[in-house]
């Protein structure tokens, strides 16, 4: 299993400002992902982030906007640059174990996100 | 495309057992997960199904066929705590999760 401590929990944001979004986990993984969840929908793929090379970003994610460090296998942060309300959401790290083949995705607890 | 279909709600009784379709069509298949998330707080794993046939854990179970695309989450002896989004995902060729809407359970006394 794999733990993954995220920080902040949640944050109240002024428009046009950053916020860096911490996600540290208790095993060394290879993959981890960044998701979106606004409120009552399901979740959105921002992008990958594999340590050592630069993040993969989805349709509708670009890097300008939410720039990715990856700088270690335990360690990953998510920016979301210059806010505006549209950004307000929860904003969720999650890591991929495998053992004896079997998967599990394991999630932060989430940042909630709301931009004023 | 790829499409992970799932009902968007159910309700059902308190000591009754829930059935949860999911139907996926996506470019190769590597795995189906089931996750429960309560309101405010993020997903919790529930299972995990790559071979077909039924996977029981405790009150939980989930079946997968590959051939039909078709995936259950199956819930029995319901609890009040059991009122949860539970959301159907698909791994792909390229080990990228699709993620289901999520069916929302609702369970009355």
């Amino acid at each position: 299993s794999a733990v993954i401590s995220q920080k902040p929990s949640r944050d109240i944001c002024q428009r046009g400002t950053s916020l860096t979004i911490q996600c540290q986990v208790d095993s060394q993984v290879t993959m981890m992902f960044w998701y979106r969840q606004q409120p009552g929908q399901s979740l959105t793929l921002i992008a990958t982030a594999n340590q050592g090379s630069e993040a993969t970003y989805e349709s509708g994610f670009v890097i300008d906007k939410f720039p990715i460090s990856r700088p270690n296998l335990t360690f990953s942060t998510l920016t979301v640059s210059n806010m505006s309300p549209e950004d307000s959401s929860i904003y969720l790290c999650s890591v991929v174990t495998w053992r004896e083949n079997t998967g599990e995705l394991f999630f932060g607890e989430g940042s909630r996100l709301t931009v004023l | 495309g790829q499409n992970i279909d799932q009902p968007t709600e159910m309700t059902a009784t308190e000591g009754a057992i829930v059935q949860i379709n999911c139907t996926y069509q996506t470019s190769g298949f590597n795995g189906l997960f089931w996750y429960q998330q309560h309101a405010g707080e993020a997903p919790t794993f529930l299972s995990y199904n790559v071979l077909d046939g039924l996977e029981e854990k405790g009150r939980f179970s989930s079946f997968l066929s590959r051939s039909k695309g078709y995936s259950y989450l199956l819930l029995k002896e319901l609890q009040m705590k059991d009122s949860a989004s539970y959301l159907c995902a698909v791994m792909d060729s390229n080990y990228q999760l699709i993620w289901g809407a999520g069916t929302k359970l609702i369970i009355k006394p």
